[in-house]
């Protein structure tokens, strides 16, 4: 495997279910974030892990839970969802540029999870 | 607060017809600019990235120039296969390079180009 991995691709679930969805980076990256995109709206930063810990959290409501065991894993925790909560769920890492005059880290995504809610 | 705007929402173009999109940004200090490439259902693959005005970058039909104000990806002699969306993101300067919130990228809505053969 290479670059940035999602699973699942594809997930529909009711509103009282629960499911995880799951990232992996094979980029040596220490940095890894969720987005979300909706349609017809820009892509939407929902939390920030750096070094396994989180560094941002977007306003997210809490039915979206992440969890970051290790550098490379990323998780989010899905329970007790909205229909609106349906989109593309985007998963991306960067290296941070730890080193003084370093300019910025780019992000690689993954292939996203389409999550329908009904 | 960083704002994002890319212009035109839709492009269609005939094969071989040059043209330019548009990611004008308003931000409190500019510390890189990301173009990325999205195919349907699938996530952004990075293109470019400019720092500083007046700088300029090159992959094949593609070129990404970048002013105080904006940047321009400029897509020379299109084909059917550079059909996709295209997104601007902006990153800002924040304080220490481990914050998380110097990672934040702010998004423009995108450019969905079609080319017909």
């Amino acid at each position: 495997e290479t670059g940035v991995t999602q699973t699942p691709r594809h997930l529909v679930m009711g509103m009282t279910n629960k499911k995880s969805l799951k990232c992996e980076q094979h980029l040596g990256h220490n940095a890894m974030y969720w987005y979300k995109q909706s349609a017809k709206k820009p892509l939407e930063l929902m939390f920030v892990y750096n070094f396994k810990e989180q560094t941002e959290n977007n306003s997210v409501p809490s039915r979206f839970s992440p969890e970051c065991p290790n550098s490379s894993h990323l998780f989010l925790h899905l329970h007790t969802l909205q229909p609106e909560d349906s989109a593309l769920y985007l998963c991306a890492s960067s290296q941070d540029p730890t080193r003084r005059g370093s300019r910025t880290d780019t992000q690689y995504f993954g292939p996203g999870t389409r999550l329908t809610v009904l | 607060e960083d704002q994002v705007t890319q212009s035109p929402e839709a492009l269609r173009l005939q094969e071989g017809e040059s043209s330019s999109l548009n990611c004008s940004y308003t931000v409190s200090g500019l510390r890189g600019l990301f173009w990325y490439r999205q195919d349907p259902g699938k996530g952004p693959e990075f293109l470019f990235t400019l720092y500083s005005a007046g700088e300029e970058k090159e992959k094949e039909r593609l070129k990404a120039t970048l002013t105080k104000k904006e940047s321009f990806l400029h897509i020379t002699a299109p084909k059917p296969e550079d059909s996709a969306t295209y997104l601007c993101a902006v990153q800002v300067r924040q304080g220490g390079f481990s914050s998380g919130s110097a990672r934040q990228l702010t998004f423009g809505s995108g450019t969905q180009l079609t080319v017909l053969p």
